[in-house]
């Protein structure tokens, strides 16, 4: 089952708002992922974190790596239709193999013009 | 390069059946992944292999899975005996085992199981 809280479940914005979701987690973790999926695909990488408190951006994407080891941030600036879509946290804990990873269930964002 | 391949990307199946699922890895990446996500969930891992040695297995991976990377390329993994509980997308990844990519995995986009 899931090991990681995300947050909100499900966001509904209006085109040009902001977006903030996170991701929790009990363990300590070494390498944070942050994914988007569509309907009938894979998950798509958008951001990788490697060290706590590591800030990271891609285009209007930026990622953070919490402090604490256990938690991690997505900001998507001034949102466009085109990032509908479901985004997954996915952690790696300090035990784990390489390329094993815990995700989160996902949260769902829903743009309106 | 074409990224992770997988096929069929739909199956349909009566329960009790096999089905088997293929993965064309990125052709330079030596680690392979297979992970299961049901729906309005978060992909959970199943299994990967290094080369063609597979080695970790997930409690989720009962004894009627079983996966293969016999030439440490192309990989399959197959469902015995398939039950309604097995209806999932089975998602393959791919990634390097060295460097800034070890640790980074690239999906497939699926394939969806539905059993009947």
């Amino acid at each position: 089952g899931q090991q990681l809280n995300q947050s909100p479940q499900s966001m509904f914005i209006q085109e040009g708002e902001d977006v903030s979701m996170n991701c929790t987690s009990s363990s300590i973790f070494n390498t944070w992922l942050w994914y988007k999926q569509d309907p009938g695909e894979g998950p798509v990488l958008l951001i990788a974190l490697y060290k706590a408190g590591e800030l990271t951006s891609n285009g209007r994407l930026t990622a953070q790596f919490g402090i604490t080891r256990k938690d991690s941030f997505l900001n998507i600036s001034a949102s466009i239709p085109s990032d509908v879509g479901i985004y997954f946290c996915a952690g790696q804990g300090t035990t784990d193999s390489w390329g094993k990873f815990q995700f989160g269930a996902g949260t769902q964002v829903v743009v309106t013009p | 390069d074409t990224g992770v391949s997988q096929d069929p990307r739909h199956k349909i199946t009566k329960r009790g059946q096999n089905v088997t699922f293929r993965c064309d890895p990125i052709s330079e990446h030596n680690r392979l992944y297979w992970y299961r996500q049901t729906l309005g969930q978060g992909p959970e891992f199943l299994t990967y292999f290094q080369n063609e040695a597979q080695l970790e297995k997930s409690r989720l991976l009962s004894d009627r899975f079983s996966a293969e990377r016999p030439k440490g390329s192309f990989s399959t993994l197959e469902i015995q005996r398939t039950e309604q509980g097995d209806s999932a997308m089975y998602l393959c990844a791919s990634s390097l085992d060295w460097g800034a990519g070890a640790n980074v995995l690239t999906f497939g986009a699926g394939s969806r199981l539905t059993v009947l």
